[in-house]
């Protein structure tokens, strides 16, 4: 079954440094997502991606998030300088249609900010 | 402002028996999806079974099955025969059909435990 992969799975950052997390969606699927997970506590929608740009943003994700497909297979997180509170698990998704058929999550990369 | 709600923080039931998760959501949408996750420790965010708002129909997938009560606004998931590896923390998710992409607005969590 196609899967969504996100690498590395664990990043351990010092502050203030930029971090990227990659992701590498289903290879037919054309939106894209990333989420955040702070631990225990809910996911939360950061992102989707469309047609090379962003097409729906929540209040999290201000100037120090960016998105990028650089190559028309990764899709990319970064931030820009990390803060102790970025600390959480990052999840990728995709899907073919716009949630029509649900959206298939990566396993997460967690973020460590030290 | 739409919200999720599950209401049983943890759940615990016994092998081969039948489990009920809650799940409320508030919204003045009428064309939505629900979709409810499961999370095991392995902490991927695997796809259960999902809901259109529109279709009267419960959704089924094997063992788990939903019901959907559209006026009530809940949507509680149903597994029955519970196996060892249903343990995990289940998660009720809500996304309006119209103008939105991906914002999938989840409630906390129920952590359900499968016991022996």
């Amino acid at each position: 079954e196609p899967e969504v992969t996100q690498t590395p799975s664990h990043q351990v950052t010092q502050m203030g440094q930029e971090v990227i997390l990659r992701c590498v969606p289903i290879s037919n699927h054309l939106y894209f997502y990333w989420y955040r997970q702070i631990l225990g506590q809910k996911v939360e929608f950061l992102v989707s991606f469309y047609n090379n740009e962003i097409s729906e943003k929540s209040e999290i994700f201000d100037d120090q998030f960016s998105v990028e497909r650089p190559d028309g297979s990764n899709f990319t997180l970064k931030i820009r300088s990390t803060k102790l509170e970025d600390s959480a698990m990052y999840f990728c998704a995709s899907s073919e249609t716009s949630g029509d058929y649900g959206y298939t999550f990566g396993s997460g990369t967690r973020l460590t900010v030290v | 402002a739409q919200t999720v709600t599950q209401s049983q923080p943890e759940m615990s039931v016994q092998e081969a028996e039948t489990v009920t998760l809650s799940c409320t959501y508030d919204t003045s949408e009428s064309d939505y999806y629900l979709f409810w996750y499961k999370q095991p420790p392995s902490r991927q965010m695997i796809l259960v079974i999902r809901q259109e708002a529109y279709k009267q129909q419960n959704a089924t997938e094997n063992r788990f099955s939903v019901n959907f009560q559209k006026a009530a606004k809940s949507f509680s998931l149903k597994i029955s025969d519970s196996q060892l590896g249903d343990a995990a923390m289940y998660f009720c998710a809500y996304e309006i059909i119209r103008g939105s992409q991906g914002n999938l607005i989840f409630g906390k969590g129920t952590k359900l435990s499968v016991k022996p």
